[in-house]
């Protein structure tokens, strides 16, 4: 089955301008989540959707960070206006159901570079 | 905060030995999984321990749990070059809704 798609697999941006990521899961999987991964560092939640509802946004800075997933399927996550510290890869993947205990699986992921 | 603190930060080992790496977290789990990244592949579920679970093998893999130390092993048997990858251990904390990753291990594998 075709994994979890993402694009752009690159982006550099100036400091205060906007972005946007896209992610198309595993067919059928309801389930999806945004992370952002800083150099170093594990991934972090950003938002989990279930469907086209959001289940878990508490870590998204929803000053600058918005996402969406309008028809349960695809979604796009944006930052506007980015800062430095939002130099990341933003990986994206899906999984079946919404128990946190399901597999998840990983697009390859956007790396983000603002200067 | 990240839950899990993975154990050593980088590891470097020669190609048939075995690879050791640890992983603490904070609070009570439902679960503990690992995942490995690498360029190649990106992120991949290798395997899933429940908490009343103490044991787990697949393949080339043994995971340990240990809740009353909060602690998890993953042991790497007879490691190859393809190996050569960050491991990051991910634990759903009892009542949590999210998986959350600690800060993984950097194993390089020489041939």
């Amino acid at each position: 089955e075709a994994g979890v798609a993402q694009s752009p697999r690159y982006k550099i941006i100036e400091k205060r301008q906007s972005v946007a990521f896209w992610c198309n899961p595993i067919s059928g999987h309801a389930t999806l989540y945004w992370y952002q991964q800083i150099l170093g560092q594990g991934p972090k939640l950003l938002i989990q959707f279930q469907n086209n509802g959001v289940v878990d946004d508490s870590q998204l800075p929803k000053d600058r960070f918005s996402a969406e997933r309008l028809k349960g399927v695809d979604s796009t996550l944006k930052i506007q206006p980015a800062k430095l510290e939002d130099s990341a890869v933003y990986l994206c993947a899906s999984s079946r159901d919404q128990t946190p205990w399901e597999t998840q699986y990983f697009g390859p992921g956007t790396r983000l570079l603002v200067l | 905060s990240q839950q899990g603190e993975e154990d050593p930060q980088a590891l470097s080992i020669q190609e048939g030995e075995n690879a050791t790496m640890n992983c603490s977290y904070k609070t009570s789990i439902n679960n503990l999984q690992w995942y490995r990244q690498n360029s190649g592949r990106g992120l991949v579920h290798l395997i899933l321990i429940r908490s009343n679970e103490r044991e787990k093998h697949s393949g080339r893999l043994r995971v340990t749990l240990d809740t009353s130390k909060k602690s998890s092993s993953l042991l790497i048997t007879a490691s190859r070059a393809a190996d050569t990858a960050s491991y990051f251990c991910a634990t759903d904390a009892k009542g949590g809704s999210r998986l959350t990753f600690g800060e993984g291990t950097q194993l390089t594998v020489n041939p």
